[in-house]
């Protein structure tokens, strides 16, 4: 059965500073990833998807994320974080099931942007 | 926006008691996901409806059922509600297909709070 882990539940960094998110996954083809984002009482939002390909994927809001295989990981970064970014992160592994995908999400982690 | 809508906004209920949520999906979706999220948790699966079958579910028992109609929108119900039922609610939508068309998207409500007393 596929798993996501998101090592940090919280993390605080400076309006203007650079950002990285972990994610560790578990699942035993090749993984369909994505990164959601959710504000405050809200539903997620989508920032990026990794499918196939490049292992560099671009996201909307200037966010980037990187597959990488032997590390069973897809983290997330951002170079310059700003105040609108504070909200929480969740990073979702999609298998394959039935007419679709069914995704599997992480733990979320929640990011506090300081002024 | 997702197009992706979903109703009530918030709910409360009584231990022991039915409820229903609704969503409509996103124009030209077929398929429509059912995920409960705990607080301070992420979403987890909780069933999948292709052109109005259940098409699997997850780790939840059979008082949470659903059913999708012919416009692809879909009701999630709850019967004897629990405490533990007390949860974010979201539903998502996306374009799938037979034999299995992994590459798509899902996307998401905002959500029904729902509340157990």
């Amino acid at each position: 059965a596929q798993s996501v882990t998101q090592p940090d539940i919280h993390i605080t960094v400076s309006e203007g500073a650079s950002l990285e998110l972990r994610c560790n996954y578990s699942y035993g083809a090749t993984p369909y990833l994505f990164w959601y984002v959710q504000s405050p009482g809200q539903g997620l939002q989508l920032l990026l998807k990794y499918f196939s390909g490049d292992t560099l994927v671009q996201g909307i809001k200037g966010f980037e994320a990187e597959f990488k295989r032997s590390q069973s990981s897809f983290n997330l970064r951002k170079p310059s974080v700003h105040w609108s970014d504070a909200a929480e992160y969740f990073c979702a592994v999609g298998a394959h099931f039935g007419a679709g995908n069914m995704l599997t999400f992480g733990g979320g982690t929640r990011l506090m942007v300081k002024p | 926006e997702t197009g992706v809508t979903q109703s009530p906004t918030h709910l409360i209920k009584t231990r022991g008691q039915q409820v229903t949520l609704r969503c409509s999906s996103q124009s030209g979706h077929n398929t429509v996901s059912w995920y409960q999220q705990a607080l301070g948790q992420g979403p987890q699966f909780i069933f999948q409806y292709y052109r109005e079958e259940e098409n699997g579910r997850g780790n939840f028992p059979p008082r949470f059922s659903g059913l999708q109609f012919p416009n692809y929108s879909s009701e999630l119900n709850v019967n004897a509600l629990e405490l533990d039922d007390s949860a974010l609610y979201l539903c998502a939508s996306s374009q799938g297909q037979a034999g299995g068309y992994v590459k798509n998207i899902q996307y998401f409500g905002a959500g029904t709070r729902l509340s157990v007393l």
